[in-house]
């Protein structure tokens, strides 16, 4: 049971234009999504992070939108680099029954910025 | 600035070999995970802690032990390796128990491949 999709496995866009990388779910009670951005031979680093009482998080060039009713986030990235080549990953928080964290990765999406 | 160390970035392996990858980080975190990352699944949870001499299970603990001695130390065991453990491993930690409060620290992985 896939709880976070990440259905577009790629995508490319050229230098200057927006990128909107997007991320759907089924768990309603994910109550905090999270992107991380992963460079190839490293490991995966922290982007950007919303809560659900929110529908908006904007950080320089990375703005994360949230749909709660579409379960859909998304994040977009104004104006693209070629430096922002990587693979997206979001993921999703829940807490367990016990009180412990249970967080989700989707498969990831690779974005190619072209020069 | 936090650093989570992976002791090889590369292992060869043969097919029933007891396996040990060793993961330090050096912030004093509570938290540490062990993740594989494969093509087209993404990242999924092996194994985590949460304190000394603690540890519980994944969404695939399989095959897998851990073991955390100190608190800066956590180590992923494969009792007998198999070639479908072939992968990318990620270990990562955190000192908060949630990580929208504190984003998961990653390293940059060992590629394990058994043959």
């Amino acid at each position: 049971d896939q709880q976070v999709k990440q259905n577009s496995p790629s995508l490319s866009v050229q230098e200057g234009r927006i990128s909107i990388l997007n991320c759907d779910y089924t768990n309603s009670m994910f109550d905090y999504f999270l992107w991380y951005k992963k460079y190839p031979a490293e490991g995966p680093t922290f982007l950007i992070s919303i809560s659900s009482i929110k529908d908006k998080n904007e950080d320089g060039r990375f703005t994360v939108f949230l749909n709660k009713s579409a379960k859909h986030l998304s994040l977009h990235i104004v104006p693209s680099q070629p430096g922002d080549s990587a693979v997206y990953f979001c993921a999703a928080s829940a807490l367990n029954p016990g009180g412990s964290e249970k967080l989700v990765f989707g498969k990831g999406t690779k974005l190619t910025v072209n020069p | 600035d936090v650093k989570v160390t992976q002791s090889s970035r590369y292992l060869v392996k043969r097919t029933g070999e007891k396996v040990f990858l060793e993961c330090v980080q050096d912030m004093d975190h509570e938290n540490m995970f062990w993740y594989r990352q494969d093509p087209g699944l993404g990242l999924r949870l092996i194994y985590f802690s949460y304190d000394v001499k603690m540890k519980e299970k994944g969404d695939i603990p399989e095959g897998y032990s851990v073991s955390r001695e100190k608190k800066e130390r956590f180590s992923l065991i494969l009792e007998s390796a198999s070639t479908n453990q072939t992968s990318m491993y990620l270990c990562a930690s955190n000192i908060d128990s949630f990580s929208y409060n504190s984003p998961l620290h990653f390293g940059n992985g060992t590629r394990l491949t058994v043959t």
